[in-house]
């Protein structure tokens, strides 16, 4: 199966800063997704990725899979309170996700 | 409204009992997935189904069993065997098998008592 990691594991941000968080796979990505998690909750889907180069935005969210197909970012600019929770990649073709990132916003 | 239901949102089990999380999608959706999760980590995967009376052992399957008897059901049995049942545990569905995304419910959390 394809193992995805993700770094960092935790992150604190003050409000309206940028952060990026990182999703690297041992094996091509055929499609990436990136879904967010308040604790104790359902996963929301945020993007899927599935050309190398492609970029894709949902409001102050952005996520890119590189060339190579092995790697994809998850950046977030002006960072605010909701944007708190944790951040997990999943590979498309055996539906494996990455631990996860937990972040934190503080005002 | 479409959508996929777990039910309960809480469960408790007591030493040597088996218990069976409900997962049910109205999406008309052919994959299933059954997800465990623990505090601070990620998701792995238990079992997951590409279409009815069939279904694949996911990285955990070990303590668990399923069954796809209907296209819109796939119960999680917690057997006895699991001897570490504590974890929150996440239902998902997709139309088919590639491209498309996933569709969680709100999650079960299971406890020993």
């Amino acid at each position: 199966s394809q193992e995805l990691e993700q770094s960092p594991q935790s992150l604190i941000v003050q409000e309206g800063k940028n952060l990026t968080i990182n999703c690297t796979s041992s094996k091509t990505l055929y499609g990436l997704y990136w879904y967010k998690q308040k604790y104790g909750e359902g996963l929301i889907f945020l993007m899927m990725l599935q050309k190398g180069g492609e970029e894709k935005s949902h409001e102050k969210i952005t996520a890119k899979l590189d060339e190579k197909k092995q790697q994809s970012s998850l950046h977030i600019t002006a960072s605010q309170p909701s944007h708190a929770g944790i951040y997990l990649c999943g590979a498309d073709n055996d539906m494996r996700f990455g631990a996860g990132t937990r972040l934190t916003v503080k005002p | 409204d479409g959508g996929i239901t777990q039910s309960p949102k809480y469960l408790f089990r007591k030493e040597g009992q088996n218990v069976t999380l409900s997962c049910e999608q109205n999406l008309n959706h052919d994959a299933m997935y059954w997800y465990r999760q623990d505090p601070g980590q990620g998701l792995r995967l238990i079992y997951y189904s590409q279409i009815v009376n069939d279904f694949q052992k996911g990285d955990i399957a070990e303590g668990y069993s399923v069954s796809r008897e209907k296209k819109e059901s796939f119960p999680l049995t917690v057997t006895s065997a699991q001897k570490n049942p504590t974890a929150f545990y996440l239902c998902a569905s997709r139309p088919g098998r590639t491209n498309e995304k996933l569709f969680f419910g709100s999650g079960t959390q299971l406890s020993v008592l």
